[in-house]
């Protein structure tokens, strides 16, 4: 059992938003801003998409977006496109135990 | 072009022990913090641990306490994983992962990663 809570899976059409959820606890999402996504193609590298809670990298699309209320963290993706087909991750820093957290991924399927 | 190059697969009987290593090429090891994470095959990501390449300081996960070593050597911009008592759930493919924050900082997310290293443990 993952420590944060992700769907395990999501699906969307091209053109559509989608949001995956990533829920936690007052000692990480809920009291942190140290949240942040990636994206995992299959057989690849994981990539940074967002940190910080809603920080984009330089050279993620602005169809990338993260958000936080209360213990739950969000990634929204709009305009879907083929290529966002992935397992996406979220995690957080948790005071428990000094550590990251990773939520258990979510595969999106672009219909 | 920023990257971390990691050493390659390796093949362990259960009770042995692995190092894998991870250079920092066109950046300096010692301005952003490492950290380490690992995935089992078909399953999801799992932190193990980070390493301050500057002051040679570490934080492991719980679960690996005991059996995690992480080192560097800033004479070669490498920083290092060693595994000990390894059994076949350790069987992964191990990531290490340049922390974002920069400036000897931990900002808690990775922002380059290499392109990990496979440990297989086989009697």
């Amino acid at each position: 059992q993952s420590a944060l809570t992700q769907p395990a899976s999501v699906s969307g059409s091209p053109g559509q938003s989608i949001t995956i959820s990533c829920s936690g606890t007052d000692s990480d999402i809920g009291d942190y801003n140290y949240v942040s996504w990636y994206r995992q193609h299959a057989g690849k590298v994981p990539e940074l998409l967002i940190y910080d809670v809603t920080a984009r990298p330089s050279g993620v699309s602005l169809r990338f977006s993260g958000s936080k209320s209360g213990n739950t963290a969000s990634l929204t993706i709009s305009g879907l496109l083929p290529e966002d087909e992935a397992e996406y991750y979220c995690t957080s820093y948790t005071v428990t135990t000094t550590a990251v957290l990773f939520g258990g991924g979510t595969k999106l399927t672009v219909l | 072009q920023e990257r971390l190059i990691q050493s390659g697969a390796e093949v362990k009987k259960p009770g042995a022990s692995v190092k894998v290593s991870c250079k920092a090429f066109e950046y300096t090891l010692t301005n952003n913090y490492v950290h380490w994470v690992r995935q089992v095959p078909g399953q999801g990501l799992e932190w193990v641990g980070w390493i301050n390449p500057n002051s040679g300081g570490t934080n492991y996960a719980r679960r690996f306490q005991g059996r995690v070593t992480m080192t560097r050597d800033t004479s070669t911009n490498t920083a290092y994983l060693e595994l000990s008592r390894l059994t076949a759930d350790d069987t992964a493919l191990y990531y290490c992962a340049r922390d974002g924050s920069g400036y000897s900082l931990l900002g808690w997310y990775f922002d380059l990663w290499g392109r990990g290293t496979l440990v297989t443990v086989s009697s």
